[in-house]
């Protein structure tokens, strides 16, 4: 059964630092790996997916890597912004399977 | 483009009364529709999925139900809620299994 955990739980930066999120998960056969955000009381906002075969993605000030030998994502959130300030959640799924869900970091940037 | 709505924003309900969330997808045919609950400081647990019309599978056993009468239309109900069933509850979608999911706004419950 797939186990996805999230390091650190709680995050809180000044603004402009570099930030790094980190997501593991015990079954490396994944098919895709997705990165959310969600901000208090709001739905999940999708930031990045990332399928297999590859090994990063970027939007923006976000990169998200995979490494599916070692079980892990990193995001990485260049030059923070208090609108940053948010939970983050990594999924992860087997080909044909449902999304399983990390318990999210959730980051505050303070001004 | 595809859209996805979910209403109510927020609910009130006794315990023991009825319930109905209702969620639609626009601009997609056939997605594959889910039901996740969100308990305060919890994470997301996946209560139903749908691949198709009538279709509805459930992940965890409990006072609710989920019904899928047109291809575009997924309903959660319960016939008493219990003071349990609080939660934020999201509706999302995806084109096959593990496609990437893309979630409503959601619907706060409280149960009182």
């Amino acid at each position: 059964k797939q186990e996805v955990t999230q390091i650190p739980a709680a995050l809180s930066v000044p603004e402009g630092e570099n930030l790094v999120l980190n997501c593991s998960f015990t079954d490396s056969a994944i098919y895709n790996l997705q990165w959310f955000r969600q901000d208090p009381g709001k739905g999940l906002t999708s930031l990045l997916l990332i399928q297999s075969s590859q090994r990063e993605q970027t939007s923006g000030r976000l990169n998200a890597s995979l490494d599916k030998s070692s079980g892990r994502s990193t995001l990485y959130i260049a030059a923070s912004q208090p609108g940053d300030s948010a939970t983050y959640l990594c999924a992860v799924a087997g080909y044909g399977q449902n999304f399983v869900f990390g318990p999210g970091t959730r980051l505050s940037v303070l001004p | 483009s595809q859209t996805i709505h979910q209403w109510p924003a927020t609910l009130v309900q006794p315990v023991g009364s009825p319930l109905s969330l209702e969620c639609t997808v626009e601009g997609t045919s056939n997605p594959n529709l889910y039901w996740y609950r969100q308990a305060a400081g919890r994470g997301l647990q996946l209560l139903f999925y749908s691949v198709g019309i009538g279709q509805i599978s459930s992940e965890v056993p409990q006072n609710l139900s989920a019904s899928r009468p047109q291809d575009r239309q997924f309903i959660l109900s319960s016939k008493k809620l219990l003071l349990s069933d609080s939660g934020f509850y999201l509706c999302a979608w995806s084109v096959v299994h593990s496609f990437g999911y893309t979630f409503g706004s959601g619907t706060r419950l409280t149960v009182v």
